[in-house]
């Protein structure tokens, strides 16, 4: 079955700079890719997808990039916010049911 | 308001305890998912219902039960319940056969045993 790894587990940067999360999976079939943000104590809430037939989405300060040849996807997040302070999940999913990455945990620093 | 019910918000029950947890899908989707999340912890899948039919099960506990009804809620029933099982619930649905894949959730029940 789908395996989706994610890293880094936690990631600090400095308000204004950009923020990389990568995950790869482990099938092939796989052919949608989401992410969702989780901020404290609330529930997770999609924030960007991609799928299989596309390399590259963005919407405003945020994208993401799929390698479909190396199974790899990343999310960029570009001119951070304290309001980007959350954990991402990044997922993959071959039928309906999606895979979860562990999360990263995004610290912006003032 | 993302169109997913979840209730209660907040339960405190005593170990031994046995509780249900409600969750009403967004208008049209069909499945149904159960997550629990433990403090600081990932999504860990419990169990999918697709039009009142299990299709999917993760790491559900035998203690641990759902079901999902002909009006398309659900219900999760935990029994004896352990303070382990101290956690945020969250129920997802999701509309299959479209486009969309995703997910969306509802605010989740937090769950203390004590």
């Amino acid at each position: 079955g789908e395996n989706v790894e994610q890293h880094p587990s936690t990631l600090s940067v400095q308000e204004g700079d950009s923020a990389v999360i990568k995950c790869t999976y482990s099938d092939s079939a796989s052919n949608y890719f989401p992410w969702y943000k989780q901020e404290l104590g609330k529930r997770p809430q999609l924030i960007i997808d991609i799928r299989s037939n596309v390399g590259e989405k963005k919407d405003q300060r945020i994208a993401v990039t799929l390698n479909k040849t190396a199974k790899h996807f990343s999310l960029h997040i570009t001119e951070t916010q304290p309001e980007d302070s959350a954990v991402y999940f990044c997922a993959a999913t071959p039928n309906y049911q999606l895979i979860w990455g562990a999360g990263t945990k995004l610290i912006i620093k003032p | 308001d993302s169109g997913v019910t979840q209730t209660p918000k907040h339960l405190i029950t005593a170990t031994g305890q046995r509780v249900t947890l409600r969750c009403s899908p967004r208008s049209g989707d069909l499945s149904v998912y159960w997550y629990q999340q433990s403090l600081d912890q990932g999504l860990q899948f419990l169990i999918q219902y697709y039009n009142g039919e299990e299709r999917a099960k993760g790491n559900i506990l035998e203690r641990f039960s759902a079901q999902q009804f002909p009006d398309l809620h659900s219900e999760l029933n935990l029994s004896s319940l352990e303070l382990g099982d101290s956690a945020l619930y969250f129920c997802a649905s999701s509309v299959e056969g479209g486009r969309s894949y995703g997910y969306t959730f509802g605010s989740g029940t937090r769950l203390t045993v004590v």
